[in-house]
């Protein structure tokens, strides 16, 4: 079972350049998220989708775009990178109402 | 203020030792608490959920109390293995869910 699939891995931008993580799930979740995590302050919420066709802000939305394309997917996107972008990103899906998020492994993003 | 607060660490306990953390949370109409677990590098996986009545896994105990707006994590018996970041989660309604900063947690042999 994929579950909550993210790409990429790894990737390095210049500061300008725009770039889209992308997120699917195969679970059939309503509810998916967009996270960051730098060291010391934990995940924080970028962007929330509670369901398909719907798209929240969450603490940190500035500098971000999100795409709810459909209930598998949620694209994330930078439009010109910054080197304050240089983060842990982690996207998260599921069911709404008290389910447990399952999260993707996890993109490594470093802006120069 | 942060929506949800946590005390960062690291606490460093010896094997066997009983340890707890609270989390405390800035919006009373919150809706549903969480502990997850992160291990170095990796993503966050749920540990369990936070219930009014307070409930028990194994040695992980979880409270809530809404009058003081904090839940907390007791973990006894401490083992090696249970060296983690600890996170707690909070829905604020509409499936807004936030992470607390976490708590660093190292089990001393």
């Amino acid at each position: 079972n994929a579950g909550v699939t993210q790409t990429p891995k790894f990737q390095v931008l210049k500061t300008g350049q725009s770039m889209t993580l992308q997120c699917a799930q195969d679970m059939n979740h309503n509810s998916m998220y967009w996270y960051r995590q730098d060291p010391g302050m934990g995940l924080r919420l970028i962007y929330y989708s509670a369901s398909e066709g719907t798209t929240d802000k969450g603490e940190v939305p500035n500098g971000y775009n999100v795409s709810r394309l459909n209930k598998r997917e949620f694209s994330l996107r930078l439009e010109s990178a910054a080197p304050s972008q240089t983060s842990v990103y982690f996207c998260a899906s599921r069911t709404g109402g008290g389910g447990k998020l399952f999260f993707g492994s996890g993109t490594q993003l470093s802006v120069l | 203020r942060k929506e949800v607060e946590q005390d960062p660490g690291p606490f460093n306990v010896p094997e066997g030792a009983t340890v707890a953390f609270n989390c405390t949370y800035s919006n009373s109409a919150s809706q549903s608490f969480f502990w997850y677990r992160q291990d170095c590098r990796k993503e966050p996986k749920l540990l369990m959920s936070v219930y009014s009545s307070g409930n028990e896994d194994g040695r992980f105990t979880a409270q809530l109390n809404r009058a003081s707006q904090y839940i907390s994590l007791l973990i006894r018996d401490s083992k090696l293995s249970d060296s983690a970041t600890y996170l707690c989660v909070v829905n604020f309604g509409n499936e807004k869910l936030t992470f607390g900063t976490g708590t660093r947690l190292t089990i001393i042999p």
